[in-house]
């Protein structure tokens, strides 16, 4: 299974812009990059993938590097109901999704 | 559209007791997850079905875990019997495909204490 590295944590303040970083150098050109989060007490949710293009939806944007070695997540505005714990992951042709760690971030009001 | 409905949502039983969770997806979804979650740690992966039938398994300990996809739609996890390390959330999800298009759905999970 690829790999994904993320912070453990990262903190921000209420209504600005989160970026969430995660490198997947060993990448290959088929694996798809998705991002869920994981509120407390709840199971994980979509948040939103991408091939090569980088990518908007309601919830955020993702930016993809040209090499794809890496990838961010961007939170635009993040309110308190963004605090949890966000998976970077890449679904290779096995199609699982196979989540590390992740990072925890915490709003601050 | 109705999300993922698990039940029970919280169980306590003492080790050596075996226990049932149930799991429906969403309605069409064909491809359904049993994933297991330890405190701190990210959610792994325990089967994978594709309509009523494994598609991987590889992860499931097998000596005491066993799931069904009854019909192609509802599932249950057994773990008979269960042991203090099984204490964790047990989440189910489901997916319209298997493909690296789909996203999945969860559920909210189970959470399993072993006492």
């Amino acid at each position: 299974d690829a790999k994904t590295t993320q912070p453990n944590s990262m903190e921000s303040n209420e209504e600005e812009p989160v970026h969430l970083p995660c490198n997947h150098s060993t990448i290959s050109g088929t694996d798809y990059i998705h991002w869920y989060r994981q509120l407390p007490s709840q199971g994980p949710e979509y948040v939103i993938h991408g091939l090569t293009s980088n990518v908007n939806n309601r919830m955020a944007s993702l930016a993809i590097a040209e090499d794809r070695k890496s990838s961010t997540l961007i939170l635009h505005r993040a309110t308190l109901r963004d605090a949890a714990v966000y998976y970077c992951i890449l679904r290779d042709s096995s199609y699982k999704l196979i989540f590390g760690s992740g990072t925890r971030l915490l709003v601050r009001p | 559209e109705a999300g993922v409905a698990q039940s029970p949502r919280y169980k306590i039983i003492e080790k050596r007791q075996s226990v049932a969770f149930w799991c429906n997806p969403i309605s069409g979804h064909a491809t359904l997850y049993w994933y297991q979650q330890i405190l701190g740690q990210g959610p792994k992966l325990l089967i994978q079905f594709q309509n009523n039938g494994v598609v991987d398994d590889s992860q499931l300990p097998k000596d005491r875990f066993s799931a069904e996809r009854l019909k192609g739609v509802d599932s249950t996890l057994k773990i008979q019997p269960a042991k203090l390390e099984d204490s964790a959330v047990y989440l189910c999800a489901s997916s319209l495909g298997r493909g690296t298009y789909y996203g999945y759905t969860f559920g909210s999970g189970t959470r399993l204490t072993v006492v």
